[in-house]
């Protein structure tokens, strides 16, 4: 079955530069996740989107902004990188429930690992 | 609000011996649970989920947890454990109303010895 496709998997950038990250949601799926995870953490919640638009926003800084696309496919950019920008970022997918509730479950990509140096 | 607490952040066990990784959370609302895994550079794959259905839940590799309201509790069990199970486990929640962030646990990495 389909997965979650996340690219590019790793990327090395240096402090001050711009970095955009690309999530290709399971087929069909139509609500697409950003989560961080820094080293040794647990994964924190950035955004969310729902049919293009924006569904919930958690801890996501002002430098970073991600949008969703007619494919629903989902990037996340990120500028004035920091050297604590570094962290594994995942992608997660789902399918809308009726009367606007998720009742599926969220499905995680690979990660893409971002370094700043 | 709703939060998530895993009990131990490591947990030791004997290949061939059962597994008990504790979850308590708390949820404003009727939440959903889930156990996802987490192998060395990897991503998350998702074990089981609990969503009011039935209290005891079964998911793959011979996993399975079971929900107990009164105690807040959703504590993943597998009777016994392999060598491939050496993994980061995270007891997430999902607040199952209109917005689905998930809210991670901070995880408990599990060891198998032979």
């Amino acid at each position: 079955a389909a997965g979650v496709i996340q690219s590019p998997r790793h990327l090395i950038k240096e402090k001050r530069e711009t970095a955009t990250l690309k999530c290709y949601p399971i087929p069909r799926h139509d609500t697409v996740y950003w989560y961080q995870q820094g080293p040794g953490q647990d994964p924190q919640f950035l955004i969310s989107f729902y049919e293009k638009m924006q569904s919930d926003k958690g801890s996501i800084p002002d430098r970073f902004s991600a949008q969703q696309f007619s494919d629903y496919h989902s990037e996340l950019n990120m500028s004035s990188l920091e050297l604590g920008d570094s962290a594994l970022y995942f992608c997660a997918s789902s399918l809308e429930g009726l009367a606007g509730v998720n009742t599926d479950t969220q499905y995680f990509g690979p990660g893409t690992r971002l370094t700043v140096l | 609000a709703q939060s998530v607490t895993q009990l131990d952040s490591h947990v030791s066990v004997s290949e061939g011996t059962p597994v008990l990784l504790r979850c308590n959370y708390s949820s404003s609302y009727s939440p959903s649970l889930f156990w996802y895994v987490q192998h060395p550079n990897k991503g998350l794959q998702l074990l089981l989920k609990y969503t009011s259905a039935a209290t005891l839940v079964k998911g793959i590799n011979g996993f399975e947890a079971e929900f107990k309201k009164s105690e807040t509790s959703f504590h993943l069990t597998k009777p016994s454990a392999h060598m491939s199970d050496a993994a980061e486990y995270f007891c997430v929640v999902s607040p199952n109303n209109a917005g689905n962030m998930l809210t991670f646990g901070g995880g408990t990495r599990l060891m198998v010895k032979p």
